[in-house]
């Protein structure tokens, strides 16, 4: 099956400052999600972005499908990006999301 | 508009017992599907359903059951629970075709 590899796994930052998580996929997708769960264990769809890029606030997501990797920015960070961050594809027609290990940030004050 | 609602949010159980897992969404998705998650471990599907009458296996389909007899209700059955199904649950839902998921808030499973 498709594989799904994000980086770096851990991340630590000063509040206010810029960072760039990447997700690489082994295969063509047709879906792509990025996923935040915070610390109390909540996930909140960020993005759902299967190519080009979008903005929403301090974040934006870059997916590059013919490269198969998907970057997502976060700027000006806070404490509150603090959690993990999860990378999701799925293929053909499927629905079925794969998930990555996520990317797992702290921000410090 | 309460997105995907998972009940409980906390349960141990011991081993040999079975229970069912609760979640309801109110958005009208098609699709429902169900998640475990492990430390240091991604999230990994267990079944999903693409409409109601329909569910099929994912990675780890072992030890549970899912049915889907109406598009609102998505309930997930441990048979006998082992302890290696001490996990975090979470239900999801979305349009098919494309779209984001909403995922619930998550069952925390302990089976002693």
């Amino acid at each position: 099956g498709i594989q799904v590899e994000q980086s770096p796994p851990d991340l630590i930052l000063q509040e206010g400052a810029n960072s760039t998580l990447r997700c690489n996929f082994s295969d063509s997708v047709n879906n792509l999600q990025w996923f935040h769960q915070n610390p109390w264990g909540q996930l909140i769809n960020l993005f759902y972005i299967p190519s080009g890029t979008k903005q929403n606030g301090r974040l934006s997501a870059t997916t590059v499908a013919t490269e198969r990797y998907s970057l997502l920015y976060i700027s000006s960070s806070q404490t509150t990006d603090s959690g993990v961050y999860f990378c999701a594809v799925s293929q053909g027609g499927s629905e079925k999301l794969v998930f990555g290990k996520g990317t797992k940030l702290t921000v410090n004050p | 508009n309460a997105g995907v609602t998972q009940t409980p949010k906390f349960q141990v159980l011991k081993t040999g017992q079975s229970m069912t897992l609760q979640c309801a969404q109110d958005m009208n998705h098609e699709y429902m599907s169900w998640y475990r998650q492990d430390p240091g471990m991604g999230l990994r599907l267990i079944h999903y359903s693409v409409g109601a009458g329909i569910t099929d296996q994912g990675e780890v389909p072992n030890g549970y059951n899912v049915s889907r007899s109406t598009t609102e209700d998505f309930p997930l059955r441990l048979l006998s629970a082992a302890p290696s199904q001490t996990s975090v649950y979470f239900c999801a839902s979305s349009y098919s075709g494309g779209g984001g998921y909403t995922f619930g808030s998550g069952t925390r499973l302990t089976v002693v």
